[in-house]
């Protein structure tokens, strides 16, 4: 089967400009995941969606971020406008269901901040 | 937050030693799994060990669970230079909550 598929693979804006990057599942897959990793670190969970429907996002940090999911396949997440800080990878997931089942992950988008 | 905690936070083996990493984790889970991620590319699923489980085994992989230490560990065997990556233990709180990912091991196998 195909792997989930993101693109771009690397991004580089300066502060306070506008990025997006998309996603999209292995097919079937109910929920879609988020996450940003900074170097040296754990990926940190931004949204879950389970179809188009929003399950957790208590660490997105809306006044900048947004996500969306239309039609419950593919993805756009979105920083605007961007900080420094925000240099990290931002990686996509999707399992077939519920929390707690192994998450199948794109490769990513490298965004590097001037 | 990242319940899970990885240690030691990087190790370094000749090829054909085992290697072995240690997860610990703060809540009760009804799972924990292991990951692994090469450098530049996203993570790889490696095993899942249920809460009710004390060891499971995959290939030249063997984690261990106890859920009164809330410990884990992953035993990786002969060791090979393609086993070079960090690992995380994720873990899957009780309850409707998503996976936690630890700060991960790095591991260098060296040929």
């Amino acid at each position: 089967e195909a792997g989930v598929a993101q693109s771009p693979r690397y991004k580089i804006i300066e502060k306070r400009q506008s990025v997006a990057f998309w996603c999209n599942p292995i097919s079937g897959h109910a929920t879609l995941y988020w996450y940003q990793q900074i170097l040296g670190q754990g990926p940190k969970l931004l949204i879950q969606f389970q179809n188009n429907g929003v399950v957790d996002d208590s660490q997105l940090p809306k006044d900048r971020f947004s996500a969306e999911r239309l039609k419950g396949v593919d993805s756009t997440l979105k920083i605007q406008p961007a900080k420094l800080e925000d240099s990290a990878v931002y990686l996509c997931a999707s399992s077939p269901g519920p929390e707690g089942q192994p998450q199948h992950f794109g490769d990513g988008t490298r965004l590097s901040i001037l | 937050s990242q319940q899970g905690e990885e240690d030691p936070q990087a190790l370094s083996i000749q090829e054909g030693e085992n290697a072995t990493m240690n997860c610990s984790y703060k809540t009760s889970i009804n799972n924990l799994q292991w990951y692994r991620q090469n450098s530049g590319r996203g993570l790889v699923h490696l095993i899942l060990i249920r809460s009710n489980e004390r060891e499971k085994h995959s290939g030249r992989l063997r984690v261990t669970l106890d859920t009164s230490k809330k410990s884990s560990s992953l035993l990786i065997t002969a060791s090979r230079a393609a086993d070079t990556a960090s690992y995380f233990c994720a873990t899957a709180p009780s309850g409707n909550t998503p996976l936690v990912f630890g700060k991960g091991t790095r591991l260098s196998v060296i040929a």
